[in-house]
């Protein structure tokens, strides 16, 4: 079975530009989650769906951050614009909600560097 | 609000020596509590969990036992192998409306020499 898979792995770009994360979860997992893992810390939540609903995104800087999950299934994580305190990892997972377990597997995440 | 506290790194130790990384909580509820592992360039695996009170967690020879009265689920193994470095998350989950967000303390980097 094919785990979360995430891309790009590593992206750099200018202070002001916009970028995008893609995520594709577990085949079969109806719940995502973004995280963001500052270096040197634990992942904390950005926001999470069930299907295509968001259904927690409480944590999301809405100024500037934005995510989408179109059919229930991938999602798309973007920043516009991008400032240099958004260097970080961005961590996506799935979980199948209502299977008798609340596992989350994630992704390797996208290292994200904002010069 | 709740939170996870583990013992400050990095760790380091030799070769089948003891290991012990402290966790302690503060929660809202009833948690289910998790330790999960970051290899290098890889992304964060479930090493094992628990979700009630005196349960012990188990894995690859690892073992956590959620200790209600002192908020507390150390990690430990009798005998760490090289191949066990990596870093080292706790974490916890709540029901009602946080149900599904793990919070997790700051991760404790293990490094094991042969």
């Amino acid at each position: 079975e094919a785990g979360v898979v995430q891309s790009p792995r590593y992206k750099i770009i200018e202070k002001k530009q916009p970028v995008a994360f893609w995520c594709n979860p577990i085949s079969g997992h109806n719940t995502l989650y973004w995280y963001l893992q500052n270096l040197g810390q634990g992942p904390e939540l950005l926001i999470r769906y069930e299907n295509e609903e968001a259904v927690d995104d409480s944590q999301l800087p809405k100024d500037r951050f934005s995510a989408e999950r179109l059919k229930g299934v991938d999602s798309t994580l973007k920043i516009q614009p991008a400032e240099l305190g958004d260097s970080a990892v961005y961590l996506c997972a799935s979980s199948k909600t209502g299977s008798g377990s609340d596992t989350q597997y994630f992704g390797p995440g996208t290292r994200l560097t904002v010069l | 609000g709740d939170s996870v506290t583990q013992m400050e790194g990095p760790v380091t130790l030799s070769e089948e020596a003891f290991l012990t990384i402290n966790c302690t909580y503060t929660a809202t509820g009833y948690p289910s509590l998790f330790w999960y592992v970051q290899y290098p360039g890889e992304g964060l695996q479930l090493l094992l969990k628990a979700t009630k009170a005196d349960d012990k967690g188990s894995n690859k020879g690892f073992e956590a036992t959620y200790r209600k009265e002192t908020t507390s689920f150390h990690l430990e193994k009798g005998s760490v192998q090289v191949s066990d470095s990596a870093v080292y998350f706790c974490a916890l989950s709540v029901g009602g409306t946080s149900y599904g967000k793990l919070t997790f303390g700051q991760g404790t980097i293990l490094t094991v020499h042969p």
